[in-house]
């Protein structure tokens, strides 16, 4: 069974700066999708980044990269130049390809920005 | 905003009750997936409908119970409520084509269901 693990339920960041969460992984198959999710109190879970696992190139978005490392199974979010709109929970998900793609998910980095 | 809703935003049920929770796809998108999040964890996958069809079930007892409608809109149904079937329920869409794949899922608000 696949299992996602986030290791570092609480990270914080002085707005401006730059934090990195991160995610590892355990699964067989080779064919996988990864995922960042950001849940602020408002509950509703967003997209902030995805990653297929045969692109070598690390996924970028605006503010928000990710470092691939598939032989290690690592998956770390680089949040650079942090807002104070980026406090939330961040989930890391893990789908496998083929038709059923379920996701599942760690336990979640809680994320604070500082003013 | 995603574009996917769900209703009602809050419930509270008691012990032994059953409950239907609604969720409207995005529109273009065919598959929907219900996931149960408990307080301080990661979403858990309940079962995933494409075509109206279960394609894909995670670890939960028969009384959770979904339908798909042919306008891709979906309900979850639970019988006789546990205490612990308290969580934030969630329900995502996405659209996956004839040769399968993976698309990302889109997540609504969620329903908060309160069981005493």
């Amino acid at each position: 069974a696949q299992t996602v693990t986030q290791s570092q339920p609480e990270m914080s960041v002085q707005e401006a700066e730059t934090v990195t969460l991160s995610c590892t992984y355990d699964t067989s198959e080779s064919d996988y999708y990864l995922f960042w999710y950001k849940q602020p109190p408002s509950r509703q879970m967003i997209l902030v980044i995805r990653q297929e696992a045969y692109k070598q190139q690390n996924a970028t978005e605006n503010r928000f990269s990710v470092n691939f490392q598939k032989a290690a199974k690592s998956f770390s979010l680089k949040i650079s130049d942090s807002q104070l709109g980026d406090a939330a929970m961040y989930f890391c998900a893990y789908s496998p390809g083929g038709s059923n793609y379920k996701l599942t998910f760690g336990k979640g980095t809680l994320l604070t920005v500082n003013p | 905003e995603t574009g996917v809703t769900q209703s009602p935003t809050h419930l509270i049920k008691t012990r032994g009750q059953q409950v239907t929770l609604r969720c409207s796809s995005q529109s273009g998108h065919n598959t929907v997936s219900w996931y149960q999040q408990a307080l301080g964890q990661g979403p858990q996958f309940i079962f995933q409908y494409y075509r109206e069809e279960e394609n894909g079930r995670g670890n939960f007892p028969p009384r959770f119970s979904g339908l798909q409608f042919p306008n891709y809109s979906s309900e979850l149904n639970v019988n006789a409520l546990e205490l612990d079937d308290s969580a934030l329920y969630l329900c995502a869409s996405s659209r996956k084509g004839l040769a399968g794949g993976s698309e990302t899922q889109y997540f609504g608000p969620g329903t908060r269901l309160l069981v005493l």
